[in-house]
């Protein structure tokens, strides 16, 4: 049974205009995070959220925003999609942020900018 | 920052073992290793993870060097389906503000 859910797995939006994306967990895991993975490039974290507290990477655009309404749901807004923001974008829980923890991968989407 | 280093692949015989090698000479004291696998189209899945011991599960076995700069990740009789890219990654070990560090990933292919 699928465990972290990503709709939809492709997503075609154009330049500029506004695309979200969406995770569900069935986990009830405590923590939800966002990654972009270019291709043939490792995934690298955007932000993530504990519980509700929102975390940023220092380098992540400011046109990338996250919501997370409740435990179960995730949400990454992309304000004005430029060429360079496609990509496979990926979701992950963990129960902590101890460095122990393992993360669960959604198995992502994929964004492609007209 | 660490900084993980990964060969950029790897090829290896149907039921032999495979030895993954990482480097992270700038680890810290309270660095989780972990390593993740991504199959074709899929997103990252866990394989195992240390600090200081050598570890095992059903996946694969984990070496950690004694001075925690390098660690090798241990298939022990690669499948067809064991061909994916595998990252060495680095987690602080404390809760709160972290880094949490990609390398670049060793493709593995597996031959028949």
């Amino acid at each position: 049974d699928a465990m972290v859910i990503q709709n939809p797995r492709y997503q075609v939006t154009q330049f500029g205009k506004p695309v979200t994306l969406s995770c569900s967990q069935t986990l009830n895991h405590n923590v939800m995070y966002w990654y972009q993975q270019k291709s043939s490039q490792a995934p690298k974290l955007l932000f993530h959220y504990y519980d509700k507290d929102f975390n940023n990477e220092a380098d992540t655009p400011d046109n990338f925003q996250s919501r997370r309404p409740n435990t179960s749901f995730c949400f990454l807004d992309i304000r004005s999609p430029g060429l360079g923001d496609a990509a496979m974008y990926l979701c992950a829980t963990s129960r902590t942020l101890a460095g122990q923890e393992t993360q669960y991968f959604g198995p992502g989407t994929r964004l492609l900018v007209l | 920052d660490a900084k993980t280093t990964q060969p950029n692949s790897m090829e290896s015989n149907e039921e032999e073992p495979v030895h993954l090698p990482c480097n992270h000479s700038t680890i810290s004291g309270t660095d989780y290793i972990h390593w993740y696998r991504q199959l074709p189209s899929q997103g990252p899945e866990y394989v195992i993870h240390g600090l200081t011991s050598n570890v095992n599960n059903r996946m694969a076995s984990l070496a950690i060097a004694e001075d925690r700069k390098s660690s090798t990740l241990i298939l022990h009789r690669a499948t067809l389906r064991d061909a994916a890219v595998y990252y060495c990654i680095l987690r602080e070990g404390t809760s709160g503000t972290y880094k949490y560090i990609f390398g670049t990933g060793t493709r593995l292919k597996v031959l028949a």
